[in-house]
């Protein structure tokens, strides 16, 4: 049975520290390891992986994928109020392209 | 940038009677559109994926009676919810991928339909 967990489910920071959010899986025919962050609706894309090593980056984010290990990592550094959102990690796998798996997600919340 | 416009937002509807809810992908074409479904405090669970011009294809535990979808066009999905009943009650959320685009290319996700039976 494919798995995608996440963890933690939830993080309570304060306003520029920095987090590290994690996000395990064990899936047949992966494709690609996706991040999106949801805060009241739709998700939000923030990071496609599909190699492993290669960090990506925007702006105060950042996301890495061990395809061996079989996890990723999103950090977000110099946190800000308005990052507090659920952080979903998704994998796209078989042999449909977009046919996503989620991970329960992280719930981030920020203090001034 | 491509847009999925879900309508309605939110829908309230009594037992029993069936609500239907549209995806579209407004500025691209969609072969393929995919639904979740998702519980308070809980992830999107992958319903269905909804294939222009045939049949959609569901996951495993989800009726296929229960939930129609129709993908008429190359820009249109709908998801009718049959004699709906309160446990139906969760928020719909629909996603697709431009047909002509790259491998590369992430997901774009409708607004969400928030659905309370009552």
């Amino acid at each position: 049975e494919d798995k995608v967990v996440q963890s933690p489910l939830s993080l309570v920071v304060h306003e520029g520290d920095t987090v590290t959010l994690n996000c395990s899986y064990e899936v047949t025919n992966f494709r690609s390891l996706l991040w999106y962050k949801q805060e009241k609706k739709a998700p939000t894309f923030l990071f496609m992986l599909t190699s492993s090593g290669i960090e990506k980056k925007s702006g105060r984010l950042s996301s890495i994928l061990d395809k061996k290990e079989l996890f990723s990592i999103l950090n977000i550094t110099a946190t800000q109020t308005g990052d507090s959102a659920v952080y979903l990690c998704a994998v796209d796998r078989g042999s449909t392209l977009g046919r996503l798996y989620f991970g329960r997600g992280t719930q981030l919340t920020v203090w001034p | 940038g491509a847009v999925v416009s879900q309508h309605p937002s939110w829908v309230i509807c009594k037992s029993g009677t069936s609500v239907k809810i549209e995806c579209r992908s407004l500025d691209f074409q969609a072969t393929t559109m995919f639904w979740y479904r998702q519980f308070p405090k809980q992830s999107l669970m992958l319903m269905a994926t909804s294939n222009e011009g045939s049949k959609a294809t569901y996951e495993q535990g989800v009726e296929k009676d229960k939930f129609l979808i129709n993908h008429a066009s190359l820009t249109l999905s709908t998801l009718t919810v049959t004699s709906a009943h309160p446990e139906d009650s969760s928020f719909y959320i629909c996603s697709a991928r431009p047909t002509l685009s790259s491998y590369n290319s992430p997901l774009h996700f409708g607004n969400g339909t928030r659905l309370t039976v009552t």
